[in-house]
């Protein structure tokens, strides 16, 4: 079974400002990991994903997230908050042979000028 | 050119009424899916197709049937609709050759806000 959980609800951080969203992920075989974000109104979007090889990933907008497989942690990073990051952040978990992505609750980011 | 197409974007109708949401993908792509995100934003998959054929029912009330009559339409048809039924509905789909790949990015459509009243 694989879960997702996302630490925060809702994150607000002010323009320039470093960007830090958390999720930790339990899987019981090595897990496939992504960051979708969904702005409002909007279907969701990826930012990244880690599937094997570098745990350190890049991704659209300037966002990267590292794999830490000690820690059971996908944590995204933006060195640089921008008011157009405000938005709905999904951490999301799958595995081989599966078919199902399990999505975490989502963080809402707040970007204050 | 929308790679996921959702229709309606919005509808609102009575409960007890039944309803259909259409999905159709340009991707080419093999797998869609369909994904209820509640109002306080947490997302469920419903049920996903590949090659037309049904590979993940979740626990869904019956009154949810999917349809999918070729690879780039998924249609999710709602009987008897209930006040809990209100919600975001996403359709995505993705690459997936052959039986499914995990890593697959899925691509989401625009969502149908459905409103029970």
């Amino acid at each position: 079974a694989q879960s997702v959980t996302q630490l925060g609800s809702h994150v607000s951080v002010s323009e320039g400002a470093l960007v830090l969203l958390r999720c930790n992920y339990s899987s019981s075989v090595p897990p496939y990991l992504f960051w979708y974000v969904q702005y409002p109104n909007q279907g969701l979007q990826l930012l990244l994903k880690y599937t094997t090889g570098a745990t350190l990933v890049k991704g659209i907008n300037g966002f990267e997230a590292e794999f830490k497989k000690s820690e059971t942690s996908f944590h995204l990073t933006k060195p640089s908050a921008h008011m157009s990051d405000a938005a709905e952040y999904f951490c999301a978990v799958s595995a081989a042979g599966g078919f199902k992505t399990i999505f975490g609750a989502g963080t809402r980011l707040f970007v204050k000028a | 050119d929308t790679a996921v197409s959702q229709t309606p974007k919005y509808l609102v109708t009575q409960m007890g009424n039944d309803k259909s949401i259409k999905c159709e993908q340009n991707l080419g792509h093999d797998t869609m899916y369909w994904y209820k995100q509640d109002s306080k934003k947490f997302l469920k998959i419903m049920f996903s197709y590949n090659n037309k054929e049904l590979i993940i029912n979740e626990t869904v009330p019956n009154r949810f049937s999917p349809k999918s009559p070729d690879k780039a339409h998924l249609n999710l048809h709602i009987n008897s609709l209930e006040l809990g039924d209100s919600a975001v509905y996403f359709c995505a789909s993705s690459l997936s050759g052959g039986r499914g790949s995990s890593t697959d990015t899925q691509y989401f459509g625009p969502g149908t806000r459905l409103t029970v009243l």
